[in-house]
């Protein structure tokens, strides 16, 4: 079955890069996203990369994809405390004409001053 | 260009009730899927609705129900309420024809006492 993993906690520098890492399992995955979560707030699509691509860059956010070892990560270059949220890791999985998503558990990133 | 609408925003209900949650799609989309977001985890699919019928499920009870109207907007129902369906409620909508960009609403927030 399909399965996403993340590291739950991150803490960077205001300034600084964050790396937000995640696997999945579903080699099947058409699309990949990154989705962020503020307190008490909906999800808000950040990016997403298509399976045959290895990179996307997206002003201060850069997703690379390995797919051979099924791992995605997502780069925020110079990071801000308004970017303090919990992100989620997410695979999508197409059956039978219709596409769900399979989400992780969320990394919550801090953004101290 | 309106985006996703979820109402409640809160709602308490007692074990054994039922609830009705409502969600308004963003325009130009005819596609609405509903997750299931416990506390510390990401969300998991319910239901998917296209065309006012149900065209995906996971692995949720029968007693999670819903509908889709002409218009998009769509219903999840929950009979006999159970204190685990305490959870944020999210609906998320996309096109047919793009199901991989799926756009969430901001959730409503369901407590079960």
């Amino acid at each position: 079955g399909e399965d996403v993993e993340q590291s739950l906690f991150l803490s960077v520098r205001e300034g600084d890069s964050s790396v937000i890492n995640c696997t999945y399992t579903d080699s099947s995955s058409t699309y990949l996203y990154w989705y962020k979560q503020e307190p008490g707030a909906g999800l808000q699509l950040l990016t997403y990369i298509f399976s045959n691509m290895d990179m996307k860059q997206d002003q201060r956010l850069t997703v690379l994809l390995n797919k051979k070892d099924k791992h995605l990560s997502l780069r925020i270059a110079d990071t801000q405390t308004g970017d303090s949220a919990i992100y989620f890791c997410a695979e999508s999985t197409t059956n039978s004409g219709y596409s769900t998503l399979t989400f992780g558990k969320g990394t919550m990133l801090l953004v101290s001053p | 260009e309106t985006g996703v609408t979820q109402s409640p925003t809160h709602l308490i209900k007692t074990r054994g009730q039922q609830v009705t949650l409502r969600c308004s799609s963003q325009s130009g989309h005819n596609t609405v899927s509903w997750y299931q977001q416990a506390l510390g985890q990401g969300p998991q699919f319910i239901f998917q609705y296209y065309r006012e019928e149900e065209n995906g499920r996971g692995n949720f009870p029968p007693r999670f129900s819903g509908l889709q109207f002409p218009n998009y907007s769509s219903e999840l129902n929950v009979n006999a309420l159970e204190l685990d369906d305490s959870a944020l409620y999210l609906c998320a909508s996309s096109f047919i024809g793009t199901l991989y960009e799926q756009y969430f609403g901001p959730g409503t927030r369901l407590t079960v006492t």
